[in-house]
């Protein structure tokens, strides 16, 4: 089965400052690649993803990049605020089978003001 | 409002004493899942339906059981519930599977005494 790897598992930033979290996946027949935010006590909401057909994507402020031959994908938050504070999860899965995400043991990111 | 929606949100027990956690969904999504949350392991598929009548086991199915009578309910069933049940569970609704847009319920702390 798929297995995801991701690091940091902690991550602190200044304010303003870029924080990048990355993430390596193992089966080749994944090709959708989701981020999830989880703020304290809530639920995991998705913040942006990319499918293999795409090298990129951005949407403000974050950005995900994937390269499949490597089999590894980053989240990019730039001119982080502390609002930002939060654990994030990357996920894989694929089109065929049971199609269920296999997270990342995630990332908690804090940012400093 | 599109949401998911579990109950209770909070739960202690005994071992061994039967419970349901409940999940309702009011987007009309064909795939339904459960996760459970612990600490350094990311979130862990249990079971997952793919539309009435069609359930599957995930990659930590022992010890739960589900059911999938109607389309927007999708019971997670913990028949003799241990302490290593213990855990945070996330009921999640998609169109088509995980490889669309999940939708996460608020989560259900579980506490197995």
């Amino acid at each position: 089965g798929e297995n995801v790897e991701q690091h940091p598992s902690t991550l602190s930033v200044q304010e303003g400052d870029s924080a990048v979290i990355k993430c390596t996946y193992s089966d080749s027949a994944s090709n959708y690649f989701p981020w999830y935010k989880q703020e304290l006590g809530k639920r995991p909401q998705l913040i942006i993803d990319i499918r293999s057909n795409v090298g990129e994507k951005k949407d403000q402020r974050i950005a995900v990049t994937l390269n499949k031959t490597a089999k590894h994908f980053s989240l990019h938050i730039t001119e982080t605020q502390p609002e930002d504070s939060a654990v994030y999860f990357c996920a894989a899965t694929s089109d065929t089978g049971r199609r269920a995400l296999t997270f990342g043991s995630g990332t908690r990111l804090q940012v400093q003001p | 409002e599109a949401q998911v929606t579990q109950n209770p949100r909070y739960l202690i027990t005994v071992t061994g004493k039967k419970l349901t956690v409940t999940c309702s969904q009011n987007m009309n999504h064909e795939y339904m899942s459960w996760y459970r949350q612990d600490p350094g392991l990311g979130l862990r598929q249990i079971y997952y339906s793919m539309n009435v009548e069609v359930t599957d086991k995930g990659d930590v199915p022992e010890g739960y059981k589900v059911s999938r009578k109607e389309k927007r309910n999708f019971p997670l069933i913990l028949e003799s519930p241990s302490p290593n049940q213990t855990s945070l569970y996330f009921c999640a609704s998609s169109w088509t599977g995980m490889n669309t847009e999940a939708f996460f319920g608020q989560g259900t702390r579980l506490t197995v005494v």
